[in-house]
């Protein structure tokens, strides 16, 4: 157990539609990270947040978009959602926001049908 | 921008069988190295990593060397057992980026008694 939580383990739903997926990081870790992995693109880097400020972002779409929270929580919020998305979704954490240590959730499967 | 390649699988074992699997980055100034675990139906496990060249990152039997003239950190165990059977990631930090992780994109172990 990474102490990395994420919230809901499965979710379905259907094209057009928006979905949210919660992360909760490890106790004292700053900073998250979202992954998205999917057959075709493998694990790709989506987005970083440290300490609730956008720190770095990678192939995220402009559909997508995620915050942290004050108590270090953060959301992934899928919108207008595509057969595409369809992927397991990742979060991360670590410490601090450089070199260190990253810490992985089991992920939240997002089926779009 | 910066890359891993590492090589495809699945690689197919018996027990006790020698295991590498080859990882080539391509990164500019000098990225960490990771080898990330994930095991069916679960989130991803750091295995090992090296920060500076010639580090040298072990756990549970698997080493890998960070060689900064070959650009590798290949993953070797001597004796793979049945439940080293998962999907392997070589993985290094993106300093465009920020601490984010660009992963390769992952090699089946598959170990048979």
């Amino acid at each position: 157990d990474s102490g990395v939580t994420q919230t809901p383990k499965h979710l379905i739903t259907a094209t057009g539609q928006r979905v949210t997926l919660r992360c909760s990081p490890r106790s004292g870790d700053l900073s998250v990270y979202w992954y998205q992995q999917s057959l075709d693109q493998g694990l790709q880097f989506l987005i970083q947040y440290y300490n609730g400020e956008e720190r770095a972002k990678g192939n995220i779409l402009e559909r997508f978009s995620a915050q942290q929270f004050p108590d270090l929580h953060s959301e992934l919020n899928l919108s207008s959602l595509e057969l595409g998305d369809s992927a397991l979704y990742f979060c991360a954490s670590s410490v601090g926001d450089r070199y260190n240590e990253q810490f992985f959730g089991p992920g939240t499967r997002l089926t779009v049908l | 921008g910066d890359s891993v390649t590492q090589m495809e699988g699945p690689v197919t074992l018996s027990e006790e069988a020698f295991l590498t699997i080859n990882c080539t980055y391509t990164a500019t100034g000098y990225p960490s190295l990771f080898w990330y675990v994930q095991y069916p139906g679960e989130g991803l496990q750091l295995l090992l990593k090296a920060t500076k060249a010639d580090d040298k990152g072990s756990n549970k039997g698997f080493e890998a060397t960070y060689r900064k003239e070959t650009t590798s950190f290949h993953l070797e165990k001597g004796s793979v057992q049945v439940s080293d059977s998962a999907v392997y990631f070589c993985a290094i930090t993106a300093n465009q980026a920020g601490t984010a992780l660009i992963f390769g994109k992952g090699t089946t172990l598959s170990v048979s008694s």
